[in-house]
């Protein structure tokens, strides 16, 4: 049962390196959603998107881009990274309407 | 502009005895609402949610009340348990939207002591 996996766990970059947080779902689950949490902060919605396909913006995409080519996989990637970006990057799939979003562990990210 | 509000940061209970976690919401479009409970170094688990059709959701020891006129919304843990010692976050979504797009509150620590 891998439900939601997120990789890396942790990771440092320089100012204006660029990376790829990686997400990948087992559980067939259309809809799929990047947050990230800031220290004593709740999530906030990055990108979300509702097929392979479809992406749309949440509530705080710059400096950020996604892409959804499977069903299974919904890659983050930020292009320059600035020190505004440091923070814990989750995603989470949800199936039908009536279901919660399962979330993955998470990926630690500090950028110096 | 905070849609979903948690005031209290903190909360500190006895094991044993009630927990209740608050959240306040201004946004009259939400209609479809979740707790969500978090260990350190972990993902958000869901615990219990409620559509605004209903006033109350039960689930074993976890109970969700919702009052629409005061946009308010209340988690209530009867017993609490060491283990219910996590970070409590509520969320809202608009249901209809078919999105899942979710909003969430700040989050409340909650210490349950032994």
């Amino acid at each position: 049962n891998a439900g939601v996996t997120q990789t890396p766990k942790f990771r440092i970059l320089k100012i204006g390196q660029s990376m790829t947080l990686q997400c990948a779902q087992d559980m067939n689950h259309n809809y799929m959603y990047w947050y990230r949490q800031d220290p004593g902060m709740g999530l906030k919605l990055i990108y979300y998107s509702v097929g392979a396909g479809i992406t749309d913006k949440g509530e705080v995409p710059n400096g950020y881009n996604v892409s959804r080519s499977t069903t299974e996989d919904f890659p983050l990637r930020l292009e320059l990274a600035a020190p505004s970006q440091t923070s814990v990057y989750f995603c989470a799939s949800r199936g039908q309407a009536n279901q919660p979003q399962h979330f993955g562990d998470g990926t630690r990210l500090s950028i110096l | 502009d905070q849609q979903v509000k948690q005031n209290s940061p903190s909360l500190s209970v006895q094991e044993g005895r009630i927990s209740i976690l608050n959240c306040d919401y201004t946004n009259s479009m939400f209609d479809y609402f979740l707790w969500y409970k978090k260990y350190p170094a972990e993902g958000p688990t869901f615990l219990i949610s409620i559509s605004s059709i209903k006033d109350k959701n039960e689930d074993g020891r976890f109970t969700v009340f919702l009052n629409k006129s005061a946009k308010h919304l209340s988690l209530h843990i009867v017993p609490s348990q060491p283990g219910d010692s996590a970070v409590y976050f509520c969320a809202a979504s608009e249901f209809s939207s078919n999105t899942g797009k979710l909003i969430f509150g700040q989050g409340t620590t909650l210490q349950v002591k032994p």
